[in-house]
């Protein structure tokens, strides 16, 4: 069965530290792993990755992809007040079906 | 703003009333999805659109009902919902199946309430 896990579950740092957020998945068929961040609103892009060890960068978030152990992390540097949110990890395993997993809250704290 | 609107924003609605959600994407893609959020819980795939065609029914109850008429535009009908029914409800859309570079792009949502 496809399945995707996140951890933590929830994440509270102080503003200016440095968080890693995983994610760990289980499917039959993979095309690609997706970060959304969430807020109030809808899930925005964050990431697709596609191959294995080739890091994404977009200002003070990264990310990257493990193929051979089934993971990615997403790294988030210098921290914010406004990086407080929920981050979703999903996975393509084709079709255009994502597998959602449930979230990581994170909490910065001025 | 993210090129996909959906509408309304709140609803609260009996067990027996009969109502719809609307979403509208502005960004020329031809996949639509429906995914329901509950609390502490994955999104869940509901329906799949693919211009304009059904490619996905999630094993969703018979009491929600989605329509398609053009690539743009998708509908999700509610009727005699239950209690458990209430929650964030989503609608993306993607380039579609030839595109699977592409990622799902994401609205608002409405919220739901089933009193």
């Amino acid at each position: 069965e496809d399945k995707v896990v996140q951890s933590p579950l929830s994440l509270v740092v102080h503003e200016g530290d440095t968080v890693t957020l995983n994610c760990s998945y289980e499917v039959t068929n993979f095309r690609s792993l997706l970060w959304y961040k969430q807020e109030k609103k809808a899930p925005t892009f964050l990431f697709m990755l596609t191959s294995s060890g080739i890091e994404k960068k977009s200002g003070r978030l990264s990310s990257i992809l493990d193929k051979k152990e089934l993971f990615s992390i997403l790294n988030i540097t210098a921290t914010q007040t406004g990086d407080s949110a929920i981050y979703l990890c999903a996975v393509n395993f084709g079709n255009e079906k994502l597998t959602f997993g449930t979230g990581t809250r994170l909490t910065i704290i001025p | 703003e993210t090129g996909v609107t959906q509408t309304p924003r709140h609803l609260v609605m009996g067990m027996t009333n009969k109502k719809s959600l609307k979403c509208e994407q502005h960004l020329g893609h031809n996949a639509m999805y429906w995914y329901k959020q509950s609390a502490k819980k994955p999104l869940e795939l509901m329906f799949v659109y693919n211009f304009k065609e059904q490619t996905e029914n999630n094993s969703v109850p018979s009491r929600f009902s989605p329509e398609c008429p053009n690539s743009s535009h998708l509908f999700l009908h509610l009727h005699t919902l239950q209690p458990e029914d209430s929650a964030l409800y989503l609608c993306a859309s993607s380039q579609g199946w030839d595109r699977p570079d592409q990622p799902q792009h994401f609205g608002d949502g409405t919220r739901l309430s089933i009193l």
